[in-house]
């Protein structure tokens, strides 16, 4: 199996730009997703592919990829994007095995 | 509108066998992949396993393959997670999830509201 790490936490100013970023062998060769945890909610998707957002999601989200990395970019942050934030990945053994991040917990200040 | 429903809470002693259940509508629930995801109190996102319904094609993360049991009955386009020996340790929220894919991309786009299951004596 194989996994991603995220980095536990990060803050960002009401209003500015955050990136988090997402690390794994598998993202070389497979597109993370984003998921957004808001407590006692279940997770939405926001990111998923080269970049691209579901239906509702607004657009200061992005997503990009660069080598083993995936980034999700929130740009203008407001106090509604204070979440749990997990980035997901199939297993680089490619047989419909996937991994989550441990998360990357998001305080807008 | 596209919609997972899951079952209701559970309160299970340690050593009893549990089913919970995940309810597809509005759309065709033997075209797309379903997966089940724990998450533990305080704790992460962790993936259990997926089915494809329509052949019943069943796959399970390395840490759960004989641990749980996931089904799925295209008759009533529901989808299930069971046990059949709970301990304290299956303590969690439990969802499932449906998974989208295209050419270039896949992701679990769609989630249940999740079902709490507490395993206490």
């Amino acid at each position: 199996s194989s996994e991603v790490t995220q980095d536990p936490a990060v803050s960002v100013a009401l209003g500015q730009t955050v990136k988090i970023t997402c690390q794994g062998d598998s993202l070389r060769m497979y597109y993370a997703s984003w998921y957004q945890q808001k407590p006692g909610q279940a997770p939405v998707l926001v990111i998923y592919g080269k970049n691209n957002r579901p239906s509702g999601i607004p657009d200061r989200f992005s997503g990009s990829n660069s080598g083993n990395t995936a980034s999700l970019t929130i740009t203008g942050a407001q106090a509604e994007d204070e979440a749990d934030y997990y980035c997901s990945s199939r297993d680089i053994s490619g047989n419909h095995h996937y991994a989550f991040g441990s998360g990357t917990t998001v305080t807008v200040l | 509108e596209v919609q997972l429903v899951q079952s209701g809470t559970e309160v299970k002693k340690p050593g009893e066998s549990l089913k919970i259940s995940c309810k597809g509508s509005g759309y065709t629930f033997t075209n797309y992949w379903i997966a089940w995801v724990r998450q533990m109190p305080g704790r992460g996102l962790e993936y259990l396993g997926i089915i494809y319904p329509l052949d019943s094609d069943t796959r399970y993360g390395p840490s759960f393959e004989g641990q749980v049991t996931i089904s799925a009955d295209t008759s009533n386009s529901t989808a299930y997670l069971q046990w059949s020996s709970l301990r304290a340790s299956d303590t969690a929220m439990y969802y499932c999830a449906r998974k989208y894919s295209d050419s270039y991309s896949e992701a679990f786009d769609i989630w249940g509201h999740g079902t709490m299951v507490t395993v206490s004596s």
